[in-house]
């Protein structure tokens, strides 16, 4: 089967940098993906890693380790508006649906 | 472009009731999902289609039936509600480009199984 392990909180100050982890375990693996969700709204696409290594978008960057079985998502700069729930998410094995976390809630104090 | 569209937002339903959660995408994709979310447990993949007039089964999909006629919509319906379906349920669809699966979200349908 396939499994997804994150922390269930964390908790940083506004303006600092904050890093949530994902380690995996799934068969015919497909790439790494993170997705946000602001309380009681729908999740939201953030980022992709198919390769290794790091990928930028804005304040947001993922890493991935194939060989690890690991990837995180790496927020920098913290707003109070980043306080939301984080999920990694891997394909299926069928390869067209997502299996995701159980997510991160990330809290940012001020 | 609308997007992914559901209704209804919330629902209260009695045991054994059933009922259908619509939902609708205008962006032409092929791929769509339901899910559900309950506290604690993310979100687990009850149903998927890969295009129209085909759909299979993902992690929870014991109580929920689907079909897929045309690529726009793929309703969920609930056969005979129980107070374990009490859930947030969300649809997608998504697009793969490049190896890479990019889901967009409805905004959800609360349902509470009385």
């Amino acid at each position: 089967g396939q499994s997804l392990e994150q922390p269930s909180e964390v908790t940083a100050v506004e303006g600092a940098i904050v890093q949530i982890n994902c380690t995996y375990q799934t068969s015919g693996f497909y790439g790494l993906s993170w997705y946000q969700q602001h309380d009681g709204g729908a999740p939201t696409f953030l980022s992709y890693n198919g390769l290794d290594g790091l990928e930028e978008t804005g304040r947001f960057s993922s890493f991935l380790s194939r060989s690890d079985s690991y990837g995180y998502l790496l927020l920098q700069e913290l707003q109070m508006k980043d306080s939301a729930s984080y999920f990694c998410a891997v394909r299926t094995r069928s390869g067209y649906a997502l299996n995701f976390g159980k997510g991160t809630s990330l809290l940012v104090t001020p | 472009n609308a997007g992914v569209t559901q209704t209804p937002k919330f629902q209260v339903l009695k045991t054994g009731q059933s009922m259908t959660l619509q939902c609708a995408q205008d962006m032409n994709h092929e791929y769509m999902s339901w899910y559900r979310q309950d506290p604690g447990m993310g979100l687990r993949l009850i149903h998927y289609s890969v295009g129209a007039g085909i759909t299979d089964q993902g992690e929870v999909p014991n109580g929920y039936n689907v079909s897929r006629s045309t690529t726009e919509d793929f309703p969920l319906r609930l056969l005979s509600a129980a107070p374990s379906q009490t859930s947030v349920y969300f649809c997608a669809s998504s697009v793969l480009a490049g190896g890479q699966e990019t889901q967009y979200f409805g905004p959800g349908t609360r349902l509470l199984v009385l």
